[in-house]
C-alpha cells in the first residue's frame, strides 16, 4: 500500500498562472517532506522541503503547504513558466527512516 | 565537481545474465542509495549505505546486491536478471540520511 500518493498523474496550466500539485500521505510518523523535480533523461533534483513543525515554506516562486490534520501537502508554483514543465515527486520520511516517494505528477506549462 | 555519476546510461540484458551498475560520487557524502523508477510507482528504495562497509536493504531488495568498500563508490549488482527488473535505476547520495538526495542521471535497463 502506497504511503505517499499523488493522485493526479498529470496537470496542464497556462504560462503565468498558478500550478498546484497535491500529495497525500497515510503514515502519521512522517515528519519531513520534500519535493523533487525531474526532467526527461535526468535524475530528480531537490526543489523544496518542509518540516512537520511548519505549515508553510517558501522559496522564490515555489511554496509548499502542509496540512498535518488532513495528511496533505501541496506545492504551489507562481507564476508558472514553460521551464517548470517536468515530473514532480513528493517524498516523506520520519527521522532515520527511509524516504518514501509518491508516483509523480507530470506538469505541462503551455506558453 | 561531477556530483553523482552512473554508468552505463543504457543496458539490455537477457534473462539470467548478471551485471553491475556503477555509481560514484565526489561530494564525500556518507549516505548512498539505489532506487528504481517504474511508471506510476515513483522511486522505490532497493539498498542503501550509511558509510563505507555498511549496507542495508530497502523496500525492494530481492535480486540485487550491493557493497560499499569506499566512500565514493556504491555498485549495484543484478545476480540473475529477470524481465521484472526492467526499469530505470537511480543512484543517490546525501550528507546523511535526513538530508536532500543528489541523484545521478540514471541507467535504463531492459531485460528480455
Amino acid at each position: 500500500d502506497q504511503q505517499v500518493k499523488q493522485n493526479s498523474p498529470s496537470l496542464s496550466v497556462q504560462e503565468g498562472r498558478i500550478s498546484i500539485l497535491n500529495c497525500d500521505y497515510t503514515n502519521s510518523m512522517f515528519d519531513y517532506f520534500l519535493w523533487y523535480k525531474k526532467y526527461p533523461a535526468e535524475g530528480p533534483t531537490f526543489l523544496i522541503s518542509i518540516s512537520s513543525i511548519k505549515d508553510k515554506n517558501e522559496d522564490g516562486r515555489f511554496t509548499v503547504f502542509l496540512n498535518k490534520s488532513a495528511k496533505h501537502l501541496s506545492l504551489h508554483i507562481v507564476p508558472s513558466q514553460p521551464g517548470d514543465s517536468a515530473v514532480y515527486f513528493c517524498a516523506a520520511h520520519s527521522a532515520g527512516n527511509m524516504l518514501t516517494f509518491g508516483g509523480g505528477t507530470r506538469l505541462m506549462v503551455k506558453p | 565537481n561531477a556530483g553523482v555519476t552512473q554508468t552505463p546510461k543504457f543496458q539490455v540484458l537477457k534473462t539470467g545474465q548478471s551485471m553491475t551498475l556503477q555509481c560514484a560520487q565526489d561530494m564525500n557524502h556518507e549516505y548512498m542509495s539505489w532506487y528504481r523508477q517504474d511508471p506510476g510507482m515513483g522511486l522505490r528504495l532497493i539498498h542503501y549505505s550509511v558509510g563505507a562497509g555498511i549496507t542495508d536493504q530497502g523496500e525492494v531488495p530481492n535480486g540485487y546486491n550491493v557493497s560499499r568498500s569506499t566512500t565514493e563508490d556504491f555498485p549495484l549488482r543484478l545476480l540473475s536478471a529477470a524481465p521484472s527488473q526492467t526499469s530505470v535505476y537511480f543512484c543517490a547520495s546525501s550528507y546523511d540520511r535526513n538530508s536532500p538526495l543528489h541523484f545521478g542521471n540514471g541507467t535504463r535497463l531492459t531485460v528480455t
